[in-house]
């Protein structure tokens, strides 16, 4: 079972479209970051949230972390080709190590 | 600037032989280091991960090792390879800031 459940698995949309995807937990963290993976490469932190209830934008991607902060949700508006990509999402549970605990990830499709 | 090195970017062995793989870091010290596995559908599995030079934690009993001989290097080993043990492996440091910068892969396929 993973701690973390991101949703949906997969998305395809056309270049221009908005899309949420979200990641869900029962447990609480410390804190929660979002990443990018390119087939055949290590994922790209995006950003790391803390706060419940913060919001962060970074260009055309919005991402919020819940109040209880055992969720979190990454939306981009105006997708483009460039956004193809696997996103994951990963929680913190103990500070000290920062060993996060990742998703399955949701896999991005943005056609032309 | 901090950079983190992983080799080799691919491997084949058989079934039986040894395994080693290295990640080094540069441009920081101390950091936290931490080695994954991804298979496909199933996100990132922690396997190991270290807070200092011969501390190692794991985190699932499996047929791997890890040793961290000095401050900026991690090692991932196996005596003898298993088929399971296929897949994209990946090294990550963190330096409490939060975020985790991760080498490219090596992508081990045992045969």
């Amino acid at each position: 079972t993973q701690l973390l459940e991101q949703s949906p698995q997969f998305l395809s949309i056309q270049e221009g479209e908005n899309l949420t995807v979200y990641c869900n937990s029962s447990s609480v963290f410390s804190s929660l970051q979002w990443y990018r993976q390119e087939p055949g490469e290590g994922p790209v932190l995006l950003v790391t949230v803390v706060t419940g209830g913060e919001v962060k934008k970074l260009k055309r991607l919005t991402f919020q972390f819940g109040d209880a902060r055992k969720d979190s949700s990454l939306h981009i508006t105006a997708a483009q080709t460039g956004d193809t990509g696997l996103y994951l999402c990963a929680g913190g549970v103990r500070e000290l190590y920062n060993d996060m605990r990742f998703g399955a990830g949701t896999r991005l499709t943005v056609k032309p | 600037s901090q950079t983190i090195h992983q080799w080799p970017a691919t491997l084949v062995q058989p079934v039986g032989s040894p395994l080693s793989l290295e990640c080094t870091v540069e441009g920081t010290s101390n950091p936290n280091l931490y080695w994954y596995r991804q298979a496909a559908g199933r996100g990132l599995q922690l396997l190991f991960y270290s807070i200092g030079i011969d501390q190692i934690s794991s985190e699932v009993p499996q047929n791997l090792s890890a040793s961290r001989p000095q401050d900026r290097q991690f090692i991932l080993s196996s005596k003898k390879l298993l088929l399971s043990d296929s897949g994209f492996y990946l090294c990550a440091w963190s330096a409490f800031s939060y975020g985790y910068t991760f080498g490219s892969g090596t992508r081990l396929t045992v045969v």
